[in-house]
């Protein structure tokens, strides 16, 4: 059973281009959320989304960035006109719930991307 | 507010001894607490887990974890540490209702042979 896919693993963006980060969630699971890594940082939170829903974006910055799991296909992550700040580690993870909180998250390898 | 503290940025301890990683939590209600560890360039993967019941739970690679709800914590422990269990830890927490994870900013461990 595969685990949380991510591509690409490592991605350089100039200033003011966009970047597209992609997941697959592990076989069987339903819900994926989005995490941040900054620099000698713990993750962050940024959106929690099921297929063709978002259902909590309170981590995610107002302005440039989104996100969607379409109902084929993986959850894309994308950030228009990057900004140094962005260059981080961006982490999906994914859970099977079970009907109650409290799953656990299933995290892929991360994407570490670079803005130059 | 829902926070996690780690208050050791590095934990060292001599392989075969045993090892505690601290975490302390503040979440409103009963809270799921969970420990994940992180190997260099690798995504976190899930140890162990508080839900409800035993406050000492087990976990994976020999870890346990005790949960103390007088203290607010959730040290992670395990009684013989290996080379191989150097990494990053990170504690999180997740309020009852809610599907998000937040992080403590993490402990290095370093076991030394």
């Amino acid at each position: 059973n595969a685990g949380v896919m991510q591509n690409p693993r490592h991605l350089v963006r100039r200033r003011g281009q966009e970047a597209r980060l992609r997941c697959s969630p592990m076989k069987g699971h339903s819900h994926v959320y989005w995490y941040r890594q900054l620099p000698e940082e713990g993750l962050k939170f940024m959106v929690y989304l099921q297929k063709e829903n978002i259902i909590d974006e309170s981590g995610m910055p107002k302005e440039r960035f989104s996100a969607e799991f379409p109902k084929e296909g993986p959850s894309i992550l994308r950030i228009q006109q990057v900004v140094r700040g962005d260059s981080a580690a961006y982490f999906c993870a994914s859970s099977q719930r079970l009907g109650t909180s409290g799953d656990e998250q299933y995290f892929g390898p991360g994407t570490r991307l670079t803005v130059t | 507010a829902q926070s996690v503290a780690q208050p050791e940025d590095q934990v060292n301890v001599a392989e075969g001894n045993p090892l505690t990683v601290k975490c302390t939590y503040s979440v409103s209600g009963n809270p799921y607490l969970f420990w994940y560890v992180q190997y260099p360039n690798r995504g976190l993967q899930f140890l162990l887990k508080y839900i409800t019941g035993d406050n000492l739970v087990k976990g994976s690679y020999g870890f346990e974890a005790e949960f103390n709800k007088s203290q607010t914590s959730f040290h992670l422990k395990k009684p013989s540490a290996l080379v191989s269990d150097s990494a990053l830890y990170f504690c999180a927490s997740m309020n009852t209702g809610f599907q998000k994870l937040v992080f403590g900013t993490g402990t290095r461990l370093l076991v030394s042979p």
